[in-house]
């Protein structure tokens, strides 16, 4: 099975611009959540999509954004870039087992975003 | 909101050497799962531990998640090379994909 895909692998923008990052997930994996990664705040979640309904919001300002197509694949927008939106963001996706538990997140490369 | 903290934030060790990382919750978890990062890679998973007191072992890898589900641990044996990474831990609820990442230990082994 194909692993989960990201693209771009690197982007660089600058300030104010906005950016659409796109994943696709395993196939038959229907949950995508997204998480961003820097040094200093390390992996935070910023969303999870489930059956093209966002499930779960982390604590990201409303630039922030998501969403979830009928293929499962996902694209995340970030509006108004900021230095410090500057960050790995990676995608995972999970196959739902309804088992009661955190489903296994099954990481993409991540897209390399750089604002100037 | 749940917060997960982890220690060290780095760790040096000869090749031959243990490893322990230890993770800790201000909320009781659900779930903990844990993640090695290599460099320049993303998180891959290794385990997952759902009961109290639960321990599991992956040949050198020991997992231990405690009594009172609040706090986990890895602990490698005999480290080689290939275990260069960071290694996170990560809180998770009782249902969706939500993770709460601790903030990683990395591991560098001298040959």
């Amino acid at each position: 099975k194909a692993g989960v895909t990201q693209t771009p692998r690197y982007l660089i923008k600058t300030r104010g611009q906005q950016v659409t990052l796109s994943c696709s997930p395993i196939s038959g994996h229907r949950s995508v959540s997204w998480y961003q990664q820097t040094p200093g705040q390390g992996l935070q979640f910023l969303f999870e999509y489930f059956s093209e309904t966002q499930r779960n919001k982390g604590n990201f300002p409303g630039r922030f954004s998501g969403r979830q197509f009928s293929n499962s694949r996902s694209e995340m927008n970030v509006s108004t870039l900021e230095l410090g939106d500057s960050a790995l963001y990676l995608c995972a996706s999970s196959f739902v087992t309804g088992g009661g538990h955190t489903d296994t997140q099954y990481f993409g490369p991540g897209t390399r975003l750089t604002v100037l | 909101g749940q917060q997960v903290m982890q220690i060290p934030q780095y760790q040096h060790v000869q090749e031959g050497e243990d490893f322990t990382t230890y993770c800790n919750s201000s909320t009781t978890l659900s779930n903990i799962q844990w993640y090695k990062q290599r460099p320049g890679g993303h998180p891959v998973f290794l385990i997952q531990l759902v009961k109290s007191g639960e321990v599991k072992k992956q040949k050198r890898l020991t997992f231990q998640f405690g009594e009172a589900k609040k706090n986990s641990s890895l602990h490698i044996t005999a480290t080689q090379t290939t275990d260069v990474g960071t290694y996170f831990c990560a809180g998770g609820e009782t249902s969706g994909s939500r993770l709460t990442f601790g903030e990683g230990t990395q591991l560098t082994v001298n040959p």
